[in-house]
């Protein structure tokens, strides 16, 4: 069975901390890939990255990065130097060889000015 | 280019009416998904279809039909709204490749009064 789990259901910082988003899953597939999706307080769904299970090296883009651990089965993601247009709710989604994502539940990031 | 298009964007029901959710992509993709969201529940998938005259059900498909008889459209239907019904709907693409990444509408609000 697949599943993602985003144990933080809201996490609230003031601009300019960094914050880290957790994210867990479960899998038996070894061909997967991970994914973070964004919806600001509009609605929309953001696509932010992608990894595919064979690549473990963390990526940084400006103040996103993304740590991706096999061996804990984690994607976590972090903002550095958070600022208000961070305020968001984040999901971490998972799709294996199947026909669809499993999403996490979400966390809800609350950027204080 | 629009990618994925869903109306209308929001609707309000009276319970036991029905009505019928449109979702178009023109990036030809092959895949194409209901998903609704609710609040601590993250996305759900309702249906998916995985090509044209296809369909399938998802993690909560009852209240709920669907049909694709065109590619770039995906029609959610429902017959007897109820207010459990009340929610955010996305409609999402992708391409047949099973690692593809989605491509999500920006949303339908659903109130059922």
């Amino acid at each position: 069975a697949q599943k993602v789990t985003q144990a933080q259901t809201e996490i609230s910082v003031v601009e300019k901390e960094d914050v880290t988003l957790d994210c867990v899953y479960e899998t038996r597939d070894t061909t997967y890939y991970l994914f973070w999706y964004k919806q600001p307080p509009s609605g929309e769904l953001v696509f932010l990255i992608r990894r595919n299970s064979f690549d473990e090296q963390n990526e940084i883009s400006g103040r996103y990065s993304w740590n991706f651990q096999k061996s804990t089965s984690s994607f976590n993601f972090t903002i550095t130097a958070s600022q208000v247009v961070d305020s968001a709710v984040y999901f971490c989604a998972l799709r294996n060889t199947g026909n669809q994502f499993y999403f996490g539940t979400g966390t809800s990031l609350t950027v204080i000015p | 280019n629009a990618g994925v298009t869903q109306t209308p964007k929001f609707r309000v029901l009276k319970t036991g009416q029905s009505m019928t959710l449109l979702c178009a992509q023109d990036m030809n993709h092959e895949y194409m998904y209901w998903y609704r969201q609710d609040p601590g529940m993250g996305l759900r998938l309702i249906h998916y279809s995985v090509g044209e005259g296809t369909t399938a059900k998802g993690e909560v498909p009852d209240g709920y039909n669907v049909s694709r008889l065109k590619k770039q459209n995906f029609l959610l239907g429902l017959e007897s709204a109820a207010p459990s019904q009340t929610s955010v709907y996305f409609c999402a693409s992708s391409y047949g490749t099973y690692l593809a990444g989605y491509t999500f509408g920006s949303g339908t609000r659903l109130t059922v009064v």
